[in-house]
């Protein structure tokens, strides 16, 4: 498998559940992002990781946790979730580097969350 | 901060006819600017991208754009739009920040084709 892999696609979870969502690059790349895509709204960076070290936070909630193990993987625990989270999950990854080939974001499809 | 403006929340065309597509930006410094395109149930696929250089650049599908720094802008062409262009369109522009990559993201135009 290849590219950038986010699973699952759909998730419907209710306010007081825990859930994870997952993404996986195979690219070799040593950077990942996750961004917010809501209704009507820019797509919002909520984290980064550089060779798994957290290097952004984008003031995002508590709510919300990331964790990345290892370059390859990236998850994104979910708990007391509001129904204002819901929104598309949006995974990223890129090549470390200086040269210009390196300032490109390769996307998942997704996790479409739905909050109840 | 860097920030990009895309004027047009919903563009709509003819199949066949031309297609530009509105992007200001603001940023202090010499942008990283690129295009991505969205289409329904995806992410985002790079477009086309411009680091310096040409300020035309070429990308895949057929499109092209052209970095104007006298205009903050960097606007998204195709000479010929097919059914399958219907997508949305996002901006974006991105600095370097100890070692973090950021892009920052348009709010998106929509693009509809009509037949």
């Amino acid at each position: 498998e290849t590219g950038v892999t986010q699973t699952p696609r759909h998730l419907v979870m209710g306010m007081t559940n825990k859930k994870s969502l997952k993404c996986e690059q195979h690219l070799g790349h040593n950077a990942m992002y996750w961004y917010k895509q809501s209704a009507k709204k820019p797509l919002e960076l909520m984290f980064v990781y550089n060779f798994k070290e957290q290097t952004e936070n984008n003031s995002v909630p508590s709510r919300f946790s990331p964790e990345c193990p290892n370059s390859s993987h990236l998850f994104l625990h979910l708990h007391t979730l509001q129904p204002e989270d819901s929104a598309l999950y949006l995974c990223a990854s890129r090549r470390a580097g200086g040269d210009s080939g390196a300032n490109v974001l390769t996307f998942g499809a997704g996790s479409r969350l739905t909050v109840l | 901060a860097q920030s990009v403006t895309q004027p047009d929340i919903h563009i709509t065309v003819s199949e066949g006819a031309s297609l530009e597509l509105r992007c200001n930006y603001s940023y202090g410094a010499t942008p990283y600017l690129f295009w991505y395109v969205q289409s329904p149930g995806q992410g985002l696929q790079l477009l086309l991208k411009y680091f310096s250089g040409d300020t035309l650049v070429q990308g895949i599908k057929g499109f092209e754009a052209e970095f104007k720094r006298s205009q903050s802008s960097f606007n998204l062409r195709k000479p010929s739009v097919h059914w399958s262009d219907a997508a949305e369109y996002f901006c974006a522009v991105g600095r370097l920040s100890g070692g973090s990559y950021i892009p920052t993201f348009g709010r998106g135009t929509s693009l509809i084709v009509h037949p």
